[in-house]
């Protein structure tokens, strides 16, 4: 089973600042990997998908890079309703649809 | 504008079964894989199953930890998606969601979800 490794846990910034959130996979997925944002009370919402191409109505703002086994999820100035929970999810190997334990972003 | 709403969710001993419904608009359902995943706090996302398209066979797939108990259905008719959940375990609480599968295996919209708590 292929593990997804998030890091940070948190992430603590403020409104404008730069996020950068990593997720390594215990062996190579390619590029099958997906970032998801959940926020209290929601279910997740699609970010980015094969590693880099934003899903349709993602602001430009979100960015994703990396293949292999390192991957990074870039907020490049962070809004006010960027403050959440950010999973990846592989889609490489059984079982389909790991996901990570997730970084939250919070309000510094 | 795509919806998808479960119901179906509650209080369950262990061993017992519950169905799960999520009932889908805005989009062709019948042109759609489906998937159920589960969140829980100490787990975090989990994929539970998913449901193929009746022409790609209308095939379906269980992550190890249900396979055997769980089975997923469609109603193309109602546009409605099922989990049948039987011998039901204390770890199966969580809160279930329904979405589309997009491009095979990623996940592209989301229910509300609904909570299965089982528990004696």
């Amino acid at each position: 089973e292929i593990v997804l490794t998030q890091s940070p846990a948190t992430l603590s910034l403020s409104p404008g600042e730069r996020a950068t959130l990593s997720c390594r996979a215990s062996q190579s997925v390619s590029s099958y990997l997906a970032w998801y944002q959940q926020k209290p009370g929601q279910a997740p919402r699609l970010l980015i998908y094969d590693a880099s191409n934003r899903a349709t109505g993602i602001p430009a703002r979100f960015s994703g890079s990396g293949s292999g086994t390192d991957f990074t999820l870039t907020i490049s100035s962070l809004e006010p309703e960027d403050f959440a929970v950010y999973y990846c999810q592989q889609r490489s190997n059984w079982p389909r649809g790991t996901f990570g334990q997730g970084t939250k972003v919070e309000i510094k | 504008e795509v919806q998808l709403v479960e119901s179906g969710g509650g209080l369950v001993k262990p061993g017992g079964s519950l169905r799960l419904s999520c009932a889908a608009s805005g989009f062709t359902f019948s042109n759609v894989w489906m998937s159920w995943v589960r969140q829980t706090p100490g787990k975090g996302l989990e994929w539970v199953g998913r449901i193929k398209i009746k022409t790609d066979g209308g095939t379906t797939d269980y992550a190890a930890p249900v396979k055997g108990r769980f089975t997923i259905s469609r109603d193309d008719s109602k546009n409605t998606l099922y989990l049948q959940m039987n011998s039901l375990k204390t770890e199966d609480t969580a809160v279930y969601y329904c979405a589309t599968d997009f491009r095979e295996a990623y996940f592209g919209s989301w229910g509300q979800g609904t909570l299965v708590t089982v528990s004696s």
